[in-house]
Order: structure tokens, then C-alpha cells, then sequence
């Protein structure tokens, strides 16, 4: 059972579209981030929300984390070619017996010039 | 400084061969995470150290052996390995979780591994 829902899995659309991509889970997260992976890189982090409710706001992106911390959203506005990547979601559940991470599927964008 | 470097960029060895990762971060942090991941899937945790002790194994096989010689440092040994094990190799470091903190991981460009 995948704890971290992640949708849609593939989105490609033209550059200056807009798009949403969506993080939902069953479970309370203590905190959650949002990274961009490039092929043959390591994920870049780009945002952590902790806060029920909050809206985050880098550039063109803006990040939203649901009030009862169990879901978030990405909104990309005019989106470019440079932002075509796989961009993953990972929420954090505090356990004693041992915190991680866990990741959505992940979403790849593909942006067309 | 957020970063966190990995050695070598990419790894080609047969299924004999003996081959260590190496992993970096000068960001104070004390926990430190080895994960792996599959073309176009999300990472999956493998190993995580905290204080430099080994704090979480995912039942990973014995033909991966993680070491934690000081706390900027993390390794990765590998012996044995199989071609299913071909994949991005990546290292990350955080501050040890904690409520009430960003709880921020990050994550070095990774180790481009392929077993022949």
C-alpha cells in the first residue's frame, strides 16, 4: 500500500501552461518536502512545509500543505523547458522506532519549448 | 553550504569485484543516509546512521556493507554484487529528526552504479 499518493505520474505540456501536481496521503505528516531530480542527479530540495495550511512561494512555484498536514500540492505558473524534470514529494512521520522519509511516485514534467 | 558529495560519478564492476562508495557532507549533521534508486522511481531507503551508529536497515543484503568512520563521513562497500543491483546510488545527510524541526534532507548527485 503506497502511504504517499502522487499524481498524475507523467504530465508533459507547452511552456507557458500552468499545472498542478498533487501529494495525498491517509497519514499526519510531521513535516513535508517537495525535491526536482534531473536525470543522473540527486534530488534538489525545494521547499519543506511543517505548518497546516501553509503556502509557500519560490519564483513560480507555489506550494500548499493541506490543514490537517495530510496532503500538498505544487502549482507551477507559466511553466518553462528548465522546469521539465521529476519532481517527488516525501513526508516525514515521526516514529521512535526509526523517522525516514517516504516518497510519493513521483510526477514527471515535461516541459515543450 | 548544502552540499553533499559522492565518489565516484559512476562505478562499472563485475560481480567479482570488490568497490566501495564514498559519501561527504560539512553541514554538521549527524544523520546520515545511504538510499537507492531505479530509473524514473522514487528513492528507497537502504541504510540510515545516526551519531555514526546504524540506526535503520531495510533488510538490505549482505553484499552492501554501510560504514560510518566519523560524522561527515559515510561508505558504502560492495562485494558480490548482481546486475539487478545496477542503479543510482545516492547519499543523504539531515540534522537526526526531531518534532518541531524542518526535519531538511539532503542529497548528494549520487553514484551511477552498473554490475556487468
Amino acid at each position: 500500500t503506497q502511504l504517499l499518493e502522487q499524481s498524475p505520474q507523467f504530465l508533459s505540456i507547452q511552456e507557458g501552461e500552468n499545472l498542478t501536481v498533487y501529494c495525498n496521503s491517509s497519514s499526519v505528516f510531521s513535516s513535508l518536502q517537495w525535491y526536482r531530480q534531473e536525470p543522473g542527479e540527486g534530488p534538489v530540495l525545494l521547499v519543506t512545509v511543517v505548518t497546516g495550511g501553509e503556502v509557500k512561494k519560490l519564483k513560480r512555484l507555489t506550494f500548499q500543505f493541506g490543514d490537517a498536514r495530510k496532503d500538498s500540492s505544487l502549482h507551477i505558473t507559466a511553466a518553462q523547458p528548465g522546469d521539465t524534470g521529476l519532481y517527488l514529494c516525501a513526508g516525514l512521520i515521526l516514529k521512535t522506532s526509526g523517522s525516514r522519509l517516504t516518497f510519493g511516485e513521483g510526477t514527471q514534467l515535461t516541459v515543450n519549448p | 553550504d548544502t552540499e553533499v558529495t559522492q565518489t565516484p560519478k559512476h562505478l562499472v564492476m563485475g560481480m567479482t569485484n570488490k568497490k566501495s562508495l564514498k559519501c561527504e557532507q560539512h553541514m554538521g549533521h549527524r544523520a546520515m543516509y545511504w538510499y537507492k534508486q531505479k530509473a524514473k522511481k522514487p528513492p528507497e531507503l537502504m541504510f540510515v546512521y545516526s551519531y555514526e551508529k546504524l540506526s535503520i536497515n531495510e533488510s538490505v543484503p549482505s553484499r552492501f556493507s554501510p560504514e560510518c568512520p566519523n560524522s561527515s563521513l559515510l561508505n558504502l562497500h560492495l562485494h558480490a554484487l548482481q546486475p539487478e543491483d545496477s542503479a543510482l546510488y545516492l547519499c543523504a545527510s539531515s540534522h537526526p529528526f526531531r518534532q518541531g524541526s524542518y526535519n531538511e534532507q539532503f542529497f548528494g548527485p549520487g553514484t551511477r552504479l552498473t554490475v556487468l
